[in-house]
């Protein structure tokens, strides 16, 4: 692994499943994040880890959670999924919450129906 | 609340100069970002600015106004693999990252 990866690529899914998306890191970074990409919005964050064990909430955190069990992973899962959740995920994480760049991974498209 | 704003698209030449303006508001500052993405792929760090003044990377220059609570990107030599979205995104008093919508650029040969 170098870097950042993200998986899966992409997914279409049915209104109301279950779904997780997976992300991991080998930079040792403390600090992770999950946004989403929608057209003519910026990124939003969802929810970020500032260290493995602890996790907090972003700008758009309903129907979204996470966990950090170690450094390298921090999935995202959709316990319901809904139509409003179609977007481009994607995973990032930096040295610390306060470094000045965060590396992204390639993004995971979803599709819900 | 806070807002980033950037122009939506931006046409320029190839070989030409374009500069990329965006404007904040924002609870508090921590550092403004401009952030490179081609379609279809994940953004990738492009500059920092903190305190007021250019900075200076190559082909490609970031300016901050705290002030004016302003920034810009500038574009040297312009290349066509230079089409991208160019993203602002300024870091807030809590560490997080505020992104503008991005700025859609097309360089014409």
């Amino acid at each position: 692994i170098a870097g950042i990866t993200q998986a899966p690529t992409s997914q279409i899914l049915a209104a109301g499943r279950r779904m997780t998306l997976r992300c991991t890191q080998d930079m040792r970074h403390n600090a992770m994040y999950w946004y989403r990409q929608d057209l003519g919005l910026g990124l939003r964050l969802i929810h970020y880890s500032n260290t493995a064990g602890t996790t907090g909430k972003g700008e758009v955190p309903d129907g979204y959670s996470v966990s950090r069990a170690n450094t390298d992973d921090f999935p995202l899962t959709l316990a319901s999924a809904v139509p409003s959740q179609t977007s481009v995920y994607f995973c990032a994480s930096s040295d610390s919450e306060a470094t000045t760049e965060q590396f992204f991974g390639p993004g995971t498209r979803l599709t819900v129906l | 609340g806070q807002n980033i704003d950037q122009p939506t698209e931006m046409t320029a030449t190839e070989g030409a100069i374009v500069q990329i303006n965006c404007t904040y508001q924002t609870s508090g500052f921590n550092g403004l970002f401009w952030y490179q993405q081609h379609a279809g792929e994940a953004p990738t760090f492009l500059s920092y600015n903190v305190l007021d003044g250019l900075e200076e990377k190559g082909r490609f220059s970031s300016f901050l106004s705290r002030s004016k609570g302003y920034s810009y990107l500038l574009l040297k030599e312009l290349q066509m693999k230079d089409s991208a979205s160019y993203l602002c995104a300024v870091m807030d008093s809590n560490y997080q990252l505020i992104w503008g919508a991005g700025t859609k650029l097309i360089i014409k040969p």
